[in-house]
């Protein structure tokens, strides 16, 4: 089944303490992207990938960190997380379609609390 | 990156058709219109996309203007299970890479 793999589906953290959230996909996508959701805020970009080793900031980078070495995965990396990064994060993907268009297929989703 | 402007919420009778707007004004001709749906906290599920056509699926209608400055979304006999956040966004014919989401519409569809 084509899918975006999320892990883990819930975190609970302390400040300060590195995490790693990981994503996958099976659909051979060059495409990935990471998003935080919070309350009246709508869906936000965090990063984005266009290929393996190609990586840019999405909106709100501030504090987190990827990687790309492989087409697949695509974790997204908290060397120090405090508070305000509490929130619901999706990573998503697509193909990268030259002169079209496709959508982004995304993951469950990861609710992370920093205390 | 062209970003988008929805009404916050938008209430709908069941089995009436829903009507959601949105002002996408700075869209550059390779940019698509999308459409994705969230329903409580799940990952968003991809609804319909468009580029100055109108198009339809099984799910929705997607009607562009002839500008392309603004869409609507229509669900045609909505029902209790269309009740979501409803995203509206523009995304780059294959090199769209940086996404504003914005926050969406959250539709009630009510008995």
């Amino acid at each position: 089944e084509a899918q975006v793999t999320q892990n883990p589906r819930y975190l609970i953290t302390v400040t300060g303490k590195k995490l790693t959230v990981t994503c996958s996909q099976n659909m051979n996508h060059e495409y990935m992207s990471w998003y935080r959701q919070d309350p009246g805020l709508g869906l936000r970009q965090i990063y984005y990938s266009m290929n393996v080793e190609v990586t840019d900031k999405g909106d709100v980078p501030e504090g987190y960190k990827v990687s790309r070495k492989e087409k697949r995965n695509f974790p997204l990396i908290l060397e120090s997380p405090s508070p305000n990064q509490t929130s619901l994060y999706f990573c998503a993907s697509s193909p990268l379609l030259w002169g079209k268009s496709s959508p982004l297929h995304f993951g469950n989703g990861t609710r992370l609390t920093v205390t | 990156d062209a970003k988008t402007t929805q009404p916050p919420s938008m209430d709908c009778a069941e089995g009436r058709a829903a009507n959601l707007p949105c002002n996408h004004s700075t869209i550059s001709g390779n940019e698509y219109v999308y459409w994705y749906r969230q329903i409580h906290s799940q990952g968003p599920q991809y609804i319909i996309h468009g580029l100055k056509n109108n198009e339809t699926n099984e799910m929705a209608s997607l009607i562009i203007t002839e500008d392309r400055k603004s869409s609507t979304l229509i669900l045609p006999h909505a029902t209790l299970r269309d009740t979501a956040v409803y995203y509206c966004i523009v995304r780059g014919g294959g090199q769209g890479g940086k996404l504003i989401f914005g926050q969406g519409t959250e539709l009630s569809v009510k008995p």
